[in-house]
Parts: structure tokens; sequence; C-alpha cells
């Protein structure tokens, strides 16, 4: 029982290039999300899934998509990365959405854009 | 909106002090607050949660209580050890999927 496994753990892009994160979790949750995390300012949601075949936007889903390939899998694309993109990104999943649902985090990727 | 305000770090601190760390939050209802802790390298663990007022949440030694008076949610932990050395994130959630993060405080435990 992994939880919540993220590849890759650390990726460099150069501007403009594309690249996509992907994230698996094997707890049999219905709620997967992505979060950035930035120095000084916690974690921010970025997308969402509530369920499989929805998704919805977080508070900073610009430049950023999302699918969610099945139950298990979430993946998260920079279609044209950015500087301001160079953050940690983790993911998360919860067996619901809903303010009672614990959220499992995964180790997070460590994601540099010159 | 929510948010969460926690001070900031980092605090250093030696083997067997008492820590701690200030939360407090502006939501709209009755949320449900947590501490969440990453270790070097690690994604967050859940360290312990409080759903409603008074309640008091524990883990690992660590403790904290839901003070709807003061809007306040303070980690404390008696007797520290090296291995507690991580970042500690305040957050809150509401009545929906959101969960809000105060900014981290880093933690280094000294032996």
């Amino acid at each position: 029982n992994a939880g919540v496994t993220q590849t890759p753990k650390f990726q460099v892009l150069k501007t403009g290039q594309s690249m996509t994160l992907q994230c698996a979790q094997d707890m049999n949750h219905n709620s997967m999300y992505w979060y950035r995390q930035d120095p000084g300012m916690g974690l921010r949601l970025i997308y969402y899934s509530a369920s499989e075949g929805t998704t919805d936007k977080g508070e900073v889903p610009n430049g950023y998509n999302v699918s969610r390939l099945n139950k298990r899998e979430f993946s998260l694309r920079l279609e044209s990365a950015a500087p301001s993109q160079t953050s940690v990104y983790f993911c998360a999943s919860s067996e619901n959405i809903g303010a009672y649902n614990e959220q499992f985090f995964g180790p997070g990727t460590r994601l540099t854009v010159l | 909106g929510d948010s969460v305000t926690q001070m900031e770090g980092p605090v250093t601190l030696s083997e067997e002090a008492f820590l701690t760390i200030n939360c407090t939050y502006t939501a709209t209802g009755y949320p449900s607050l947590f501490w969440y802790v990453q270790y070097p390298g690690e994604g967050l663990q859940l360290l312990l949660k409080a759903t409603k007022a008074d309640d008091k949440g524990s883990n690992k030694g660590f403790e904290a209580t839901y003070r709807k008076e003061t809007t306040s949610f303070h980690l404390e932990k008696g007797s520290v050890q090296v291995s507690d050395s991580a970042v500690y994130f305040c957050a809150l959630r509401s009545n929906d999927y959101k969960l809000s993060f105060g900014a981290g405080t880093t933690v280094t435990v000294r032996a």
C-alpha cells in the first residue's frame, strides 16, 4: 500500500517547454487534488477532481490543465512552462469531497523553470 | 474569504524544550482545524485535527485546542526531540472541499 505516489521527484524545464506531472493513489479514493507550495505562502489549490470524470478549478489554475485518467490517476500538465511556475507540486487524495475527509499527500515534485 | 495566519519561523530549540506555534484563523461558519507536518523530503502528513469549538486534538505528544472565542488553534509540545524537526502547517476547512493553509513554520531541534 504505497498511498499517493508522484513522478518525477525533480524536474528542470526551460521556459516554454511542456511537461506532465503524474499522480496515482491506491486507496480507492474518489477525490484527488493538485497543490503548489511556494515559500511563505503555504499550499494553494490548483485543480481538484471530486470524482472520476470531473475536474474543477481551484485557487490558482492559470497555466495548468488536468486529466482524471481513471479513479487512481490524476495528472497535471504545464503546456508552456514559465519561471513563475517554479514550485513544489503536491498531489493529494481523499475518500470524498467534504469537510471531514482527510487528505493524504504524496511526496511532491520539485519543478524548476529556467 | 477563509485565511490562516501562523507565526513566522524559523524556530530553533534545544531538545526537551517546550514548543508553541501560534495559529489564528478567519473563516465563515464553523470550520474544522488541522495541523499538518512535513518532514524533510516528504509530503504533508496530518498531525492532529479538531472539528468543533473546545475540541482538543492530540498526537505524538502534540496538542492543540480549538478556541472559537479567540479564533486560535495553537500547537504545543512539552518536550521536543530532534525527530520533531519539520515544517508545521496550520490549516482550516469550512463547509466545502477547500483546505486553506498557513505559510508554514520551520522548526529545528538541536541535540
